[in-house]
């Protein structure tokens, strides 16, 4: 069975503390994805990644960083948390050989809630 | 300017009754695919349907289906027979031709009423 695991279903941390929400997925996929979810807001993108370190800025990159290593492993690394970032964060992969008969639609891991005190 | 639109915050529905969720689209391109992702509280997002730009006959899977009405830009989800199992947030999302990202509206919150 295909999946994308999230190191942490929840946090809380401090504000000024740095944070790493780690995601791993085992389909062999090139595409990586972090994704911010906000009631009313829905899904926001943060940053993607290609390839091995390979990553583009999503629509709210401001405040986050990440690190692909590794093929299969994307980190999304809060520098130095702020209230404004307690959210839930989702990581999902996809294969770019999206074409007819793929969709390239995402599969996404259970969810990192994050609250930041 | 928002390229997904959900107008429902929230809908409830009687059980086994039909219901419709909206989704309208904004896009330029002639080639894209549009999503429908189902999220039940545990938090996981759950991958509904597909329809691409060029398909010619709605998406449907089980009970699911996909109004795709293309001049109005809207990829309505149809979700027959309603079941309490269907209580989640729904969401549309959009992948542009070229794009490997999905861009997500902002979710419509379903409950079932027994």
């Amino acid at each position: 069975d295909v999946k994308v695991t999230q190191s942490s279903r929840y946090l809380v941390k401090r504000t000024g503390e740095k944070v790493f929400l780690e995601c791993v997925q085992d389909m062999d996929h090139e595409n990586m994805f972090w994704y911010r979810q906000d009631p009313g807001l829905g899904l926001r993108l943060i940053y993607f990644s290609y390839d091995v370190k390979m990553k583009e800025k999503g629509d709210i990159p401001e405040g986050y960083s990440v690190s692909r290593e590794k093929k299969e492993r994307f980190s999304l690394i809060l520098e130095s948390a702020s209230t404004n970032q307690t959210s839930m964060y989702l990581c999902a992969s996809s294969s770019p050989r999206a074409g007819a008969f793929v969709t390239g639609e995402l599969f996404f891991g259970e969810g990192s809630r994050l609250t930041v005190l | 300017a928002q390229k997904i639109t959900q107008t429902q915050p929230g809908m409830f529905v009687q059980e086994k009754e039909a219901v419709t969720l909206d989704c309208t689209y904004d896009t330029s391109d002639q080639s894209y695919g549009l999503f429908w992702y189902k999220q039940p509280s545990s938090g996981e997002m759950i991958f509904l349907i597909y329809q691409g730009s060029y398909d010619e006959q709605n998406a449907t899977e089980g009970r699911y289906s996909l109004n795709f009405q293309k001049a109005r830009k809207s990829a309505n989800l149809v979700i027959s027979a309603s079941q309490l199992g269907d209580s989640a947030m729904y969401f549309c999302a959009m992948r542009e031709r070229g794009a490997q990202k999905l861009v997500f509206g902002q979710g419509t919150r379903l409950t079932i009423n027994p």
